[in-house]
C-alpha cells in the first residue's frame, strides 16, 4: 500500500518569506502523480501543483514550486514570497497512473504572519 | 474542471439519527468519491460511487453505515446512519474531470458537509 508522510504538523513564517513543506511517500510503482492540495479555513480543497513521476523537471506554478526527488521518494513544496492568503492546511497526495484513489498525507498547517 | 455542490453545508444531528448528504456535479463523471475528514485529520476515502453499480467501500467502511446512491452521472448521495459523536466530521465529495475531458489526475472537491453529532 502507498503511504504519504508529512513530518511537519505546523509551520509559520513571516509574510514575504519563503517556506518549504516536506513530503515523503512510499510506493513500488514507477508511474504515478504527486500533488499538493491547499485547504484554507473555508474548507474548499484546491489543487496547488501537480507532478508526474516520469517528468524529471520540477513543476512550477507562479510562487509555488516543487523539489521532486524520485529516488529518495521526496516531494517538497516551496512557497516563495508568501502571502497572507497562503494560510491553510497543505496536503501532499499520491495516486498511481490508472488507479483512481488518492492517498493523502496528514497535512501541514501553515500560518503566514503579517 | 468540475464544479461540485454539496448539501447540507453543515448540520447538527442527534445520536442515533441518520443524515443524507447530496453531491451535485456540473458535468457528467464516471466516478464520484466520498471522503471523511475527522477534526484536525487528513482525508480518508470512504467509498467510490459508480453509476449503475454498487459503491466500492474502503477497509473500515461498510454499506450499512454509509449507504451510497448514484442514480445518474452527475449526482450522488451519502447517508451516515445511526450516527454517534465519532461520526462528527467533514464529509467531502470529489470527482475527476468530466467525461471527455483529459485526465490530469486532479481531483475536484465540494466544499464539504460538516456534521456535528451530539
Amino acid at each position: 500500500a502507498q503511504t504519504v508522510t508529512q513530518s511537519q504538523p505546523e509551520m509559520s513564517v513571516q509574510e514575504a518569506e519563503t517556506v518549504t513543506l516536506s513530503c515523503t511517500y512510499d510506493t513500488s510503482e514507477n508511474n504515478y502523480y504527486l500533488f499538493w492540495y491547499k485547504q484554507p479555513p473555508s474548507r474548499q480543497m484546491i489543487l496547488v501543483i501537480r507532478q508526474e513521476a516520469y517528468k524529471q523537471q520540477n513543476a512550477t506554478e507562479n510562487r509555488f514550486s516543487v523539489n521532486f526527488q524520485k529516488a529518495a521518494k521526496s516531494f517538497s513544496l516551496k512557497i516563495s514570497d508568501s502571502q497572507l492568503g497562503d494560510t491553510a492546511m497543505y496536503f501532499c497526495a499520491f495516486t498511481n497512473f490508472g488507479n483512481e484513489k488518492l492517498t493523502f498525507g496528514t497535512g501541514t498547517r501553515l500560518t503566514i504572519i503579517p | 474542471s468540475a464544479v461540485i455542490s454539496q448539501k447540507p453545508s453543515r448540520d447538527i444531528c442527534q445520536r442515533g439519527t441518520s443524515l443524507t448528504i447530496q453531491c451535485q456535479v456540473d458535468s457528467q463523471v464516471t466516478m464520484m468519491f466520498w471522503y471523511r475528514q475527522q477534526p484536525g485529520q487528513s482525508l480518508t476515502l470512504i467509498a467510490t460511487a459508480n453509476q449503475g453499480s454498487e459503491a466500492t467501500y474502503e477497509s473500515g467502511f461498510v454499506i450499512d453505515k454509509f449507504p451510497i446512491s448514484r442514480p445518474n452521472l452527475t449526482f450522488s448521495t451519502l447517508t451516515v446512519s445511526n450516527m454517534s459523536p465519532e461520526d462528527s466530521s467533514i464529509y467531502l465529495c470529489s470527482v475527476y474531470g468530466g467525461i471527455g475531458q483529459p485526465n490530469t489526475g486532479e481531483l475536484f472537491f465540494g466544499e464539504g458537509s460538516r456534521l456535528t453529532v451530539l
